[in-house]
């Protein structure tokens, strides 16, 4: 079947430390593979995707690598801001163009 | 470009009520979807339409839920009788893709809805 797993949440980092949220997956077929966004009060935004193995999805300093070997989709940023506070999901399209989820991960950044 | 509308924003009803949701995708896309979002858990599709066809309602609670898409726009999602277990976030999203190809899917800022 089609599954996703999220590293487990909260997590709290200071301003300016590197950020890592671990995602792996179970699928049939070759997925594509994303990272959305919730800000406080808001829907759910498109981070970033990679539709392919090896493939680097990028957006406002996040990576993530799709990594088939490891069945991983990290999420990761160099250097998080406050402003980046939001519950990150990982996210999978086995190819029938419809989204299976992660539980989601509550990063808060303090100053 | 306008996003992905839905109405209302809130909702708190009583167990055994009726409630019904509205969705406004953007304009051109042929796809849209319905998610459930309960608390603390990511959003889990209900049912996913191709213009005015169903194309997945395999997760969709048919003896309580319905939802329509007329036209291949707006679609409504209604429960019908609401139980204590509804209460969710219920998220619409669009995209531009028929069935089988590999889109992003746009979210909509959701209907909150408790059910006491």
């Amino acid at each position: 079947g089609n599954s996703v797993t999220q590293m487990e949440g909260p997590v709290t980092l200071s301003e300016e430390a590197f950020l890592t949220i671990n995602c792996t997956y179970t699928a049939t077929g070759y997925p594509s593979l994303f990272w959305y966004v919730q800000y406080p009060g808001e829907g759910l935004q498109l981070l970033l995707k990679a539709t392919k193995a090896d493939d680097k999805g990028s957006n406002k300093g996040f990576e993530a690598t799709y990594r088939k070997e490891t069945t991983s989709f990290h999420l990761e940023k160099g250097s998080v801001q406050v402003s980046d506070s939001a519950v990150y999901f990982c996210a999978l399209n086995p190819g029938a163009n419809n989204l299976f989820f992660g539980t989601g991960t509550r990063l808060t950044v303090i100053p | 470009e306008a996003g992905v509308a839905q109405s209302p924003r809130y909702k708190i009803i009583e167990k055994r009520q009726s409630v019904a949701f509205w969705c406004n995708p953007i304009s051109g896309h042929a796809t849209l979807y319905w998610y459930q979002q309960i608390l603390g858990q990511g959003p889990k599709l209900l049912i996913q339409f191709q213009n005015n066809g169903v194309v997945d309602d395999s997760q969709l609670p048919k003896d309580r839920f319905s939802a329509e898409r007329l036209k291949g726009v707006d679609s409504t999602l209604k429960i019908q009788p609401a139980k204590l277990e509804d209460s969710a976030v219920y998220l619409c999203a669009s995209s531009l893709a028929a069935r089988g190809q590999q889109e992003t899917q746009y979210f909509g800022p959701g209907t909150r809805l408790l059910v006491l």
